[in-house]
């Protein structure tokens, strides 16, 4: 029932690109992106309904592909900033509104 | 805006002793979501409620635990007898009224609030 992501950390250096994925077995109504730093809230970054749109904020960008039922993170020209543990969370047709799975995190580290 | 407010950000509670955790939700946000994150894990769904009212409790433990979010008030989280596995992070997130036009739901976490169990 829970997501799976991978990979489960990365290093990059400032100005580097990186993937983030995020696969489920169920059907999903949408899939949710969160970033967490360490001992802070997960801050939202972006949602994404089936229909296999893609979404960005900054230069994140996000897409879903719903036949695979797997959304994928882009990180691209990483800057410090985007350090920290990035959470997929996914939401099924049949279930509550806000009752998300998350999967168990991908922790991202940019260095200088 | 204040955001979600969780309280206390820290807790330290003896084994069998009881933890209540509190939650107040943006302004405007009429659910209230509760999720538990332990060390180097996911968040873990607990409990969803509205105004006096649970609406999903799939995730929280049949003994121990409960939920409440009163008309008036923050909601509270309260553990009885707390034992060392209940050390975690718990987390609350609201969201608004309606959904978005798209047909989403967003959610807003709150900082958390640590509890430990000697």
């Amino acid at each position: 029932q829970q997501p799976v992501q991978s990979p489960q950390a990365v290093i990059l250096r400032e100005g580097e690109d990186a993937v983030i994925n995020c696969s489920s077995s169920k059907a999903l109504y949408s899939v949710h992106w969160y970033r967490q730093k360490h001992g802070e809230a997960p801050v939202f970054l972006m949602i994404l309904l089936k229909g296999g749109e893609q979404k960005g904020h900054e230069k994140i960008s996000a897409s879903f592909n719903e036949k695979k039922q797997q959304s994928s993170l882009y990180l691209t020209a990483s800057q410090l900033s985007y350090s920290g543990t990035y959470f997929c969370g996914t939401e099924r047709a049949t279930d509550s509104w806000g009752k998300l799975q998350f999967g168990a995190g991908t922790q991202v580290v940019v260095t200088p | 805006n204040a955001g979600v407010m969780q309280n206390p950000r820290h807790l330290v509670r003896r084994r069998g002793q009881e933890a209540r955790l509190r939650c107040s939700p943006m302004k405007g946000h009429s659910h209230v979501y509760w999720y538990r994150q332990l060390p180097e894990e996911g968040l873990k769904f607990m409990v969803y409620l509205q105004k006096e009212n649970i609406i999903d409790e799939s995730g929280m433990p049949k003994e121990r635990f409960s939920a409440e979010f009163p008309k008036e008030g923050p909601s509270i989280l309260r553990i009885q007898q707390v034992v060392r596995g209940d050390s975690a992070a718990y987390f609350c997130a609201s969201s608004p009224n309606t959904i978005l036009s798209s047909g989403a739901n967003v959610l807003t976490f709150g900082a958390g609030s640590r509890l430990t169990v000697l």
